[in-house]
């Protein structure tokens, strides 16, 4: 069964600070996609990025950048410079072969980014 | 290109009622799948369906359904509500799902069951 674990309820930092969002997934696949997705006031949730489970290589996105490690099964990112605007939910996902690639998300992070 | 719409925005129906959700897809876009998410949680897989099929189905029972359109947009049933079933009801669109593809979202219904 998979699983998706985010240990950190809540994070409030000043702006222009780093952040780093934590993201523990379960799988027994080998074919796997892990997601990240920000969810604002509104309500709709935003694709920010995602990787597969046969690239581990990290990368930056302008302020976004991620670090995923199969070893330790874990997906986290990081937000540089926060930006009161980053203020919202983020939710870690996860999508394996085993499950139909039904996507599973994690609780949430309620990211708050003060002036 | 339009974005995903959902529709109503909120909603209030007693326990026993049934409900009818509404989501137009993105265009282009020939997949749909609902969520829902309760306060304080991630979203829930409910069902996914491509081309006018379900094509996958989470831990819901039956009185949830689903329809998809010919021109893709795309009904959530609830019968028989319960007060559990209060949530944010959300849809979100796709390409033909493959497990890695980017999800569009809209913004939700709200539901609460009384």
């Amino acid at each position: 069964a998979q699983k998706v674990t985010q240990a950190q309820t809540e994070i409030s930092v000043v702006e222009k600070e780093d952040v780093t969002l934590d993201c523990v997934y379960e799988t027994r696949d080998t074919t796997y996609y892990l997601f990240w997705y920000k969810q604002p006031p509104s309500g709709e949730l935003v694709f920010l990025i995602r990787r597969n489970s046969f690239d581990e290589q990290n990368e930056i996105s302008g302020r976004y950048s991620w670090n995923f490690q199969k070893s330790t099964s874990s997906f986290n990112f990081t937000i540089t410079a926060s930006q009161v605007v980053d203020s919202a939910v983020y939710f870690c996902a996860l999508s394996e072969a085993g499950s139909n690639y039904k996507l599973t998300f994690g609780k949430g992070t309620l990211l708050t980014v003060n002036p | 290109e339009t974005g995903v719409t959902q529709s109503p925005t909120h909603l209030i129906k007693t326990r026993g009622q049934q409900v009818t959700l509404r989501c137009s897809s993105q265009s282009g876009h020939n997949t749909v799948s609902w969520y829902q998410q309760a306060l304080g949680q991630g979203p829930q897989f409910i069902f996914q369906y491509y081309r006018e099929e379900e094509n996958g189905r989470g831990n819901f029972p039956p009185r949830f359904s689903g329809l998809q359109f010919p021109n893709y947009s795309s009904e959530l049933n609830v019968n028989a509500l319960e007060l559990d079933d209060s949530a944010l009801y959300l849809c979100a669109s796709s390409q033909k799902w493959t497990g890695n593809e980017k999800l569009f979202f809209g913004s939700g219904t709200q539901l609460s069951v009384l």
